[in-house]
């Protein structure tokens, strides 16, 4: 069963500060992943995906991503955090196979808070 | 393009009460699903459909009906609400392929007293 566990439900860095959201993710099969970003009432919007290819991905609003198969994680970095990046994100995940087509299945979430 | 379009933005229903969650998208997705987010939850994965026809149960079935009757509709039925039920519906839907990603709605708040 694929799974997708996000560590740490909210993390606060200061304007300026490096960001580092993590994802560790379960799979038998290889996975692609996903990054959503979710502003208050607001619904989901993709930042950047990881399917196959370069295992460093580049997304919107300066965001990337690095999927380390040995670690299974797709952390999610941004070397300066702006006020707007306040938000909620999450890791999502999907595979090909007969049990999973059209499944995709997100992590729990991580608040990002960012101070002044 | 519309994208995603959810219906209602809001609702308060009452214990035992049914209703349906509208779902439209004109995007021509063959994939289309539903979840419902809670605090501390994330998403979860409530119905989804590979095309018109075809529904499979997510993570969270019990106490929703879907049906697929066209490619661009996809509605989540309550049949007897439950205050548990109170929470945000997502509808999102994609291209065929788990490569992708999902196109998200902007949501249904429901309130079950």
């Amino acid at each position: 069963a694929q799974s997708v566990t996000q560590l740490g439900s909210h993390v606060s860095v200061s304007e300026g500060a490096l960001v580092l959201l993590r994802c560790n993710y379960s799979s038998s099969v290889p996975p692609y992943l996903f990054w959503y970003v979710q502003y208050p009432n607001q619904g989901l919007q993709l930042l950047l995906k990881y399917t196959t290819g370069a295992t460093l991905v580049k997304g919107i609003n300066g965001f990337e991503a690095e999927f380390k198969k040995s670690e299974t994680s797709f952390h999610l970095t941004k070397p300066s955090a702006h006020m707007s990046d306040a938000a909620e994100y999450f890791c999502a995940v999907s595979h090909h196979g007969s049990s999973n087509t059209g499944k995709l299945i997100f992590g729990q979430g991580t608040t990002l808070q960012v101070k002044p | 393009n519309a994208g995603v379009t959810q219906t209602p933005k809001f609702q308060v229903l009452k214990t035992g009460q049914s209703m349906t969650l509208q779902c439209a998208q004109d995007m021509n997705h063959e994939y289309m699903s539903w979840y419902r987010q809670d605090p501390g939850m994330g998403l979860r994965l409530i119905h989804y459909s590979v095309g018109a026809g075809i529904t499979d149960q997510g993570e969270v079935p019990n106490g929703y009906n879907v049906s697929r009757s066209t490619t661009e509709d996809f509605p989540l039925r309550l049949l007897s609400a439950a205050p548990s039920q109170t929470s945000v519906y997502f509808c999102a839907s994609s291209l065929p392929g788990p490569s992708y990603g999902y196109t998200f709605g902007s949501g249904t708040r429901l309130t079950v007293v």
